[in-house]
């Protein structure tokens, strides 16, 4: 199973610009990368997923460069509600291990 | 969108009884769900994994004897905390898996308190 790895927090201001970058060295072929944010006492939320280049939805894009060692989560704009933890987790979903462990996630704390 | 219920929300319980905990997905069939607990400021461990008409597969770690799970049905799987103590207090998370897209949908989950 692909591991990931991500910084354990970030800091920014409202307004700004957020990118996350996830490590996943050992992608294999058939794995896709999905990225969920978890609100405390809550359970994570799908934000998007992507399996190469660009994909972009109405709340982020999802940067994923050719070799699929890492992904890049960027959010734009943000705003204090978007305090929240953002796990990456990559997965063969139709396959045998589908299983999708959680890595320690990134804390975002927003500023106003 | 998908959409998984999770019931309830909240439980308190004495040491030594039991507590059940439902996971339903209202407008999908999932044939795969994942339990999931998590302790204050940790990551979600994935406890065990559940399909539909089939035994559960545990987790390294996780006992089967004290976390029971069944998926009866397509749409609804169960965790029973049994003999439940102190140490098990902690949130409980369950998912359920679009065969489509792999794309997870999370319960709200259930803060559990023994006491």
């Amino acid at each position: 199973l692909a591991k990931t790895t991500q910084p354990i927090s970030m800091d920014s201001y409202e307004g700004q610009e957020v990118n996350i970058t996830c490590s996943h060295n050992n992608i294999a072929t058939n794995d896709y990368i999905t990225w969920y944010q978890q609100f405390p006492s809550q359970g994570p939320r799908f934000i998007i997923q992507g399996y190469k280049t660009k994909v972009t939805n109405e709340v982020a894009s999802l940067f994923i460069p050719a070799d699929r060692k890492s992904s890049t989560l960027s959010l734009p704009r943000v705003s204090l509600s978007d305090t929240a933890v953002y796990y990456c987790l990559v997965g063969d979903y139709g396959g045998a291990t589908n299983k999708l462990i959680f890595g320690t996630g990134t804390l975002l704390a927003v500023q106003p | 969108g998908a959409v998984v219920s999770q019931h309830p929300s909240r439980v308190i319980c004495k040491s030594g009884t039991s507590v059940k905990i439902e996971c339903r997905s209202l407008d999908f069939q999932a044939t795969t769900m994942f339990w999931y607990r998590q302790f204050p400021k940790q990551s979600l461990m994935l406890m065990a994994t559940s399909n539909e008409g089939s035994k559960a597969t545990y987790e390294q770690g996780v006992e089967k004897d004290k976390f029971l799970i069944n998926h009866a049905s397509l749409t609804l799987s169960t965790l029973t905390v049994t003999s439940a103590h102190p140490e098990d207090s902690s949130f409980y998370i369950c998912s359920a898996q679009d065969r489509g897209t792999g794309v997870l949908t999370f319960g709200a989950g259930s803060r559990l308190t023994v006491l």
